[in-house]
């Protein structure tokens, strides 16, 4: 089964720029969604196909991916933006399901 | 208001049954996919069921096959899961979510959550 791998914390003084990074194999040739959930809270998609941005997502956030790579990048982070993040994938390979990596908690100091 | 709202959780014994409900509105609910992705205390986001518009295509996760039931009624704007033989490892808040239009560009909205916990 497809594997995503996320590490477990990021730490961003505020102003900064956060990158969290999202591996799987070949993982370039598949659409990358992320979450943003914050504690006792839903989650909520702040990224889609990549790099596209949801409305009312602020362009602070955007999002890459290449070869075995996804990468969300906060820009000017804010107090606000601490929260747990979620890289997702359909897999269709072989059989077809949705994989979660195991997120990323972003701390701002 | 688009709004998904879940319920129908609780506590239940190893080897008993659940069923969950999502209920719609704010939008035309038979033109989207829906699904159920629940999460652990304390532990990260587990997809379990996928089913599309009509419900002619449905998936699941291995940990859920043959004991979970993924359901729609879309002339009452609802989602459901019927949840059978559960086991501890089942214990989580169970969230419907919607795909957005085109389906598998991500899960734009998200119900609140309600909560299964499985214990004797």
């Amino acid at each position: 089964s497809y594997v995503l791998t996320q590490p477990p914390s990021v730490s961003v003084a505020p102003g900064q720029t956060a990158r969290i990074t999202c591996g799987g194999n070949n993982i370039g040739s598949k659409s990358v969604h992320w979450y943003q959930q914050k504690p006792g809270q839903a989650p909520v998609l702040v990224v889609y196909d990549d790099s596209d941005r949801p409305s009312g997502i602020p362009e602070r956030f955007s999002g890459s991916n290449s070869g075995n790579t996804a990468t969300l990048t906060i820009s000017r982070v804010e107090a606000g933006d601490e929260a747990d993040y979620y890289c997702q994938v359909w897999d269709s390979s072989s059989d077809h399901r949705v994989v979660f990596g195991g997120g990323t908690k972003l701390t701002v100091l | 208001e688009v709004q998904l709202v879940e319920s129908g959780g609780g506590l239940v014994q190893p080897g008993g049954s659940l069923r969950l409900s999502c209920a719609a509105s704010g939008f035309t609910f038979s033109s989207y996919s829906m699904n159920w992705v629940r999460q652990a205390p304390g532990k990260g986001l587990e997809w379990v069921s996928y089913i599309s518009s009509s419900s002619s295509t449905i998936y699941y996760a291995d940990s859920v096959k043959g004991r979970f039931t993924i359901s729609r009624d879309n002339a009452k704007n609802s989602l459901y899961l019927q949840m059978n033989s559960l086991r501890d490892e089942d214990t989580a808040v169970y969230y419907c979510a919607r795909d957005q239009y085109p389906p598998r560009k991500g899960m734009d909205v998200w119900g609140q959550g309600t909560t299964v916990t499985v214990s004797s």
